[in-house]
């Protein structure tokens, strides 16, 4: 499984669009990338992956660069209870954890 | 109910002690994780398992130990525990889909405190 890099915190403003980023570059060409976020101390909670096209639901969009070596995933508008710390991992088996970014969000 | 419940949810207990924490999961997966996280910090993989006559180390099995006794059922154990074993395990299932590029997500119970005196 390829490693990440995430900026180690961010804020954001209630109500606007959360954009956090996630460098990849190892990543293999038919490796998935997946996005989990953690509250508190709450057990990880699944939000959305990605091959290779950006990919929306009900939680998030996922935005994939052409070369597949960094990601962005976007909370469109976003709320206090989005304050957790969002982790990128990419690979098959989603083995390797980093320390993620932790996202503020702010009234 | 929920679908991967964690046994403890809090523990304390002195150095050396033998220690086990039990995860079972009604999600029907084939896949199970127990993770480590210190504070601050990630997750760390301690021990995985695809199916039940299968298990593999993780990142930091040292001083940890596993049985996966069911498809459902995967158990952590810590034969001496020490005071650096402190922190939140969490454990987690994903369903064994056909080929390497398939997708799965990990489902994960509410984690177990451990802490060593």
């Amino acid at each position: 499984d390829a490693k990440t890099t995430q900026p180690p915190s961010m804020d954001c403003a209630e109500g606007r669009a959360a954009n956090l980023p996630c460098n990849h570059s190892t990543i293999s060409g038919n490796e998935y990338v997946y996005w989990y976020r953690q509250i508190h101390s709450q057990g990880p909670q699944y939000i959305i992956h990605g091959l290779k096209n950006n990919e929306t639901n009900e939680m998030a969009s996922l935005i994939i660069t052409e070369d597949r070596k960094s990601s962005t995933l976007i909370l469109p508008h976003a709320t206090l209870r989005d304050t957790a710390v969002y982790y990128c991992i990419p690979g098959a088996y989603q083995l390797i954890w980093g320390a993620g970014t932790k996202l503020i969000i702010k009234p | 109910d929920a679908d991967v419940t964690q046994t403890p949810r809090n523990r304390i207990t002195k150095t050396g002690k033998r220690i086990m924490l039990e995860c079972s999961q009604t999600k029907g997966h084939d896949r199970m994780y127990w993770y480590r996280q210190d504070p601050g910090l990630g997750l760390r993989l301690i021990y995985y398992s695809f199916d039940v006559k299968d298990i593999n180390k993780g990142e930091i099995s040292d001083g940890y130990s596993v049985s996966r006794q069911a498809q459902a059922k995967f158990s952590l154990s810590l034969e001496s525990a020490i005071p650096n074993q402190t922190a939140l395990y969490f454990c987690a299932t994903s369903e064994l889909s056909g080929g390497f590029d398939s997708y799965n997500e990990q489902f994960f119970g509410p984690g177990t405190r451990l802490t060593v005196l």
